[in-house]
């Protein structure tokens, strides 16, 4: 079975600057996540997907973060305009279904450096 | 408010020095606790979901159990290859769907 795939898995931009992160999901996986993990920290959820519906986007900071996931398959996530503190690794996550016990699998990831 | 507090921030064992993570929650309307492993560079490796209080889980060095506040994974005779980020999460039923709360994870350092 594919895992999850993200790209690109590097990205250097200024701040201010415009960046989108690709998550392809594993087949078959209805739920999407987008986490942010900062360096020593665990991975904050961004938003979660089911199919192409978003179930929560409640920690997204929605005037820079945006998120999309068309057809409920592959998903983008971007970010304009960035700044500093938005250096992190951005986690896709999936997911056969949301319910009880449903373990994530979960992508190489993108780390994004804003200098 | 929902919590999960991961202790300690960071150990160091020698190679076959057993130890215990703790990981200790406060949350309401538990459905699942989770162990990842994080490798440097690379995403979460699922290990164990625990459902219940008294629930235990293994596979191969580590063993995962489960009290009503917190859940310990503990690693018996460890090898250098253990060295990795350990990460717990809780999953909680909020309104119509479930939700993850990661810890700040353990960093292990398994020495020769």
């Amino acid at each position: 079975e594919a895992g999850v795939a993200q790209s690109p898995r590097y990205k250097i931009i200024e701040k201010r600057q415009s960046v989108a992160f690709w998550c392809n999901p594993i087949s078959g996986h209805a739920t999407l996540y987008w986490y942010q993990q900062i360096l020593g920290q665990g991975p904050k959820l961004l938003i979660q997907f089911q199919n192409n519906g978003v179930v929560d986007d409640s920690q997204l900071p929605k005037d820079r973060f945006s998120a999309e996931r068309l057809k409920g398959v592959d998903s983008t996530l971007k970010i304009q305009p960035a700044k500093l503190e938005d250096s992190a690794v951005y986690l896709c996550a999936s997911s056969f279904g949301s319910g009880a016990g449903a373990g994530y699998t979960f992508g190489s990831g993108t780390r994004l450096t804003v200098v | 408010e929902d919590q999960v507090t991961q202790s300690p921030e960071a150990l160091r064992l020698q190679e076959g020095e057993s130890s215990s993570l703790n990981c200790s929650y406060t949350v309401s309307g538990l459905r699942g606790l989770f162990w990842y492993r994080q490798d440097p560079g690379k995403g979460p490796e699922f290990l164990f979901t625990l459902y219940s209080a008294g629930e235990e889980k293994e596979k191969e060095r580590l063993k995962a159990t489960l009290t009503k506040k917190e859940s310990f994974l503990h690693i018996t005779a460890p090898k250098p290859e253990d060295s990795a980020t350990y990460l717990c999460a809780v999953q909680v039923k909020r309104y119509n769907f479930n939700k993850f709360y990661f810890g700040s994870g353990t960093k292990l350092n398994v020495k020769p």
